[in-house]
Order: C-alpha cells, then structure tokens, then sequence
C-alpha cells in the first residue's frame, strides 16, 4: 500500500492521559500536514512539517500538542493531558511539494475518544 | 480568516438526476481542490484546478475554477447511488501560507435508488 498510513485508527484515552498519533507519508513525499475533523465541523488546519522542521504551526493549540517529523520514522502528533473536547478525528496529508499546486494526500485517520 | 462557503449543505436526490456543488470564498486561491470522504475514511482526492475559469472532466463529474480564482463548483450527470458521500472543496494558497489548505463546510451528497 503506498497512501499515507496512520496508526491506530481508533484511540481510547482517558481525560489526563497522553494521545499519540503517527502518520507515515507516502512514499517520495517530504511534506507533512495535521488536520483536525472535529463533530459537525469541516477539516482545520493544525500544522505543516518538513523532516526535522516545523514550517507553519498556526493551527496548532498553544499549550498541550505537539508535532514532529524526525529524519527516520514517522510524523507523530503528541497531545498530553487530553480532555474531553480532544476527541476528534486527526487526519494527516502528506505531498511532494514540487512547486506546483498544494496537491495533498490524506490518510484514513486516527478517531480519538477521550473518555 | 480565509473562508470558503460551501452549498447545499446537504442534498438527497434520485438516481439519474443532475446535481450542482458551490464552493464560494472572497479571497482568492492558488489552487482549489475537489475531495470525497466516505464515513470513517480519510478524504480522496478527485480533482486541483489551477487556472480561473479552468474546467476539469472526470467521467460524469465536471469541475469549475471561477474566473477570479474565488469560487468553484462541482456537477455531477446522471448521479448514481455510489456516488453518496461527503464532498469537500479546499483552497490551497502559495507563498508563506502553502500547505495549509482551507476546507469548506461540506456537502453530504445522497442519491437514493
């Protein structure tokens, strides 16, 4: 399979506890992006990654989350000490920025129940 | 905040009928991409128009760029049940601002048998 992988698909946490989230993107692409689906609302935009740089977090909580896409293994999306209003639907995109169009490629998910 | 307004909301039509998509935003994209997510999966895909007053076949579903770049819609012929789903345009910018597509509300499209 070469799409955009994420894992788990399905997270359970309790209100306290710490989420992670891991997207691998597909093969040849370098750029990474988090997406938040929350109930009844569209698709945010979180946060934009590089291997080993941030380039836009704008959509990013201030405090609690967390991005990072290291030079070996996947982008992880950390949120500690998760609440209630965390639990969404986190999507990731990945594409190949060749300069042209903002082509970006989406994984299945990973569904978040904070209990 | 760059906003793209999406309409209808919701739509449920027939089998066979003909359907239109809008997606209208006072800013100006880059790029406007055409997406369908089905319940539980990530969105796909469909199409990225470019050019104002650009349009883009993809066998019954006819996709728009406005000529200033501000709006899109997307038609479908002919609709069949399979093509059900959640439809989503989203403005790509260039610049500082690349990478972080604007998605519009979304239009759950269902077409009964």
């Amino acid at each position: 399979n070469a799409g955009v992988m994420q894992n788990p698909r399905h997270l359970v946490r309790r209100r306290g506890q710490e989420a992670r989230l891991r997207c691998s993107p597909m093969k040849g692409h370098s750029h990474v992006y988090w997406y938040r689906q929350l109930p009844e609302e569209g698709l945010k935009f979180m946060v934009y990654l590089q291997k080993e740089n941030i380039i836009d977090e704008s959509g990013m909580p201030k405090e609690r989350f967390s991005a990072e896409f290291p030079k070996e293994g996947p982008s992880i999306l950390r949120i500690q000490q998760v609440v209630r209003g965390d639990s969404a639907a986190y999507f990731c995109a990945s594409s190949r920025r060749t300069g042209g169009p903002d082509e970006q490629f989406f994984g299945p998910g990973t569904r978040l129940t904070v209990l | 905040t760059q906003l793209l307004e999406q309409s209808p909301q919701f739509l449920s039509i027939q089998e066979g009928e003909n359907l239109t998509v809008y997606c209208n935003s006072s800013s100006v994209f880059s790029s406007l991409q055409w997406y369908r997510q089905e319940p539980g999966e990530g969105p796909v895909l469909l199409v990225t128009v470019v050019t104002g007053g650009e349009v883009k076949k993809l066998k019954r579903l006819t996709f728009q760029f406005g000529d200033a770049r501000k709006d899109s819609s997307l038609h479908i012929t002919a609709a069949q049940p399979g093509d059900t789903g959640l439809y989503l345009c989203a403005g790509g910018r260039s610049g500082t601002s690349y990478g972080k597509l604007t998605f519009g509300q979304g239009t759950i499209l269902t077409v009964h048998p």
